[in-house]
């Protein structure tokens, strides 16, 4: 068991639902990452919060839209996806966004886009 | 062009038979290369750091090593449980701040009993 948990594990939407993915850690890490990743594929990132502030955005379209509530918490708002963004969607934490520091993922939602 | 290449893409060994995966990075600045394990459905498992050329580190079977230009991990002895894709992972300096990791496409290792 991973100590970043996500939820749902598996998430089926339409295109033009609304629906949030969850991330949690306990470890008290003040830098917390989204990534996608595609099938056969690295992971790419999307969002980077440090210290609850986003630092980071990848150029992601605004369908996607990121949340840090509080220290422990990451939670990615999703509208209007299209079927090119079904993914594993992986949550990742680290103590800073500082050198060296490792990051560790949870195990991720499995989106499918009908 | 690639900054974090690895090699093989895919490496099938029999139980006990010791190989080497292979990570070279072109990135300047390093600031940690990263060894992961991702089994098929999960999240990446975080294996290990490397934080300067020279440095070696080991966990159960499996031994990493860094030079200024490349990581190996080295596996002694595989067993099944071991067959999993291994992603290697660097960290530049970035401006002194926010620095990403960039992964490499990784190799799937299979090891047949």
């Amino acid at each position: 068991d991973t100590e970043v948990t996500q939820t749902p594990k598996h998430l089926v939407m339409g295109m033009t639902n609304k629906k949030s993915l969850k991330c949690e850690q306990h470890m008290g890490h003040r830098a917390m990452y989204w990534y996608k990743q595609k099938a056969k594929k690295p992971p790419e990132l999307m969002f980077v919060y440090s210290y609850e502030k986003l630092s980071i955005n990848e150029s992601v379209p605004s369908r996607f839209s990121p949340e840090c509530p509080n220290s422990s918490l990451l939670n990615l708002h999703l509208h209007a996806l299209q079927p090119e963004d079904s993914a594993l969607y992986l949550c990742a934490s680290s103590l800073t966004t500082g050198d060296y520091q490792p990051q560790h993922f949870g195990d991720g939602t499995r989106l499918s886009i009908l | 062009e690639d900054q974090v290449t690895q090699s093989p893409e895919a490496l099938r060994l029999q139980e006990g038979e010791s190989s080497s995966l292979n990570c070279s990075y072109t990135v300047s600045g390093l600031r940690g290369l990263f060894w992961y394990r991702q089994d098929p459905g999960k999240g990446p498992e975080f294996l290990f750091t490397l934080y300067s050329a020279g440095e070696e580190k080991e966990k159960e079977r499996l031994k990493a090593t860094l030079t200024k230009k490349e990581s190996f991990l080295h596996i002694t002895a595989p067993k099944p449980e071991d067959s999993a894709t291994y992603l290697c992972a660097v960290k530049q300096d970035y401006g002194g701040s926010q620095g990403n990791l960039i992964f490499g496409k990784g190799t799937k290792l299979s090891v047949k009993p």
